[in-house]
């Protein structure tokens, strides 16, 4: 399978405690994307890479949230002290040169923070 | 905030042609019109774009009024597998924050047998 990655699928974890996701991109792809969905509402941007560089971030991604992407292939998202709102679908996607609107997205990871 | 309106939900009969329309009355010149769908537990799939001409590939055909003010998105033989939540996305082509997709609360469609 040649699609968007992610690691794990699934994430539970206490109040308090960091975690990390993994997403690893379409080979090639040059952007990457981070977005957070809950239940019922449409997914939000997070922040964007172009290669290593991270280009934008959204006011969602607090103090708390740091993302990575060392070698302009996989990137890492890391949320610090989590808290019970941050209990969402976490969904990478990529997207090649030239078709910034074309983005495939990964299967997500789930974070329940109880 | 999503700049295009969409009703909350649809239902369309098996074999039939679902029409899901979306309303961009604020568009600019230079955005496009993205169309994706979410089914279930599964990440968004891109679908479709158009700028100001009708779009047609594999999956749908999107038709974009003259003025660009909405559009709708064609899927000529609906299928249960088709069921899931359809999102109209306007996005700059250059300039502005070309970095993400906005997505708002989309349609639910349902395919029923």
């Amino acid at each position: 399978d040649t699609g968007v990655s992610q690691d794990p699928r699934h994430k539970i974890t206490k109040r308090g405690q960091n975690v990390t996701f993994r997403c690893d991109p379409i080979s090639e792809h040059n952007r990457l994307y981070w977005y957070r969905q809950t239940l019922g509402q449409g997914p939000e941007f997070l922040t964007y890479f172009q290669n290593e560089a991270q280009l934008e971030k959204s006011r969602l991604l607090s103090d708390r949230f740091s993302a990575e992407r060392p070698k302009g292939s996989f990137s890492t998202l890391e949320i610090q002290r989590t808290e019970q709102g941050d209990s969402a679908m976490y969904l990478c996607a990529s997207s090649p040169p030239g078709g910034a609107g074309t983005a495939f997205f990964g299967q997500g990871t789930r974070l329940t923070v109880v | 905030d999503a700049k295009t309106t969409q009703p909350t939900s649809m239902d369309c009969a098996e074999g039939r042609a679902a029409n899901l329309p979306c309303n961009h009355s604020t568009i600019s010149g230079n955005e496009y019109v993205y169309w994706y769908r979410q089914i279930h537990s599964q990440g968004p799939q891109y679908i479709i774009h158009g700028l100001k001409n009708n779009e047609t590939n594999e999956m749908a055909s999107l038709i974009i009024t003259e003025d660009r003010k909405s559009s709708t998105l064609i899927l000529p033989h609906a299928t249960l597998r088709d069921t899931a939540v359809y999102y109209c996305i306007v996005r700059p082509a250059w300039g502005g924050s070309q970095g993400n997709l906005i997505f708002g609360k989309g349609t639910k469609l349902s395919v029923k047998p």
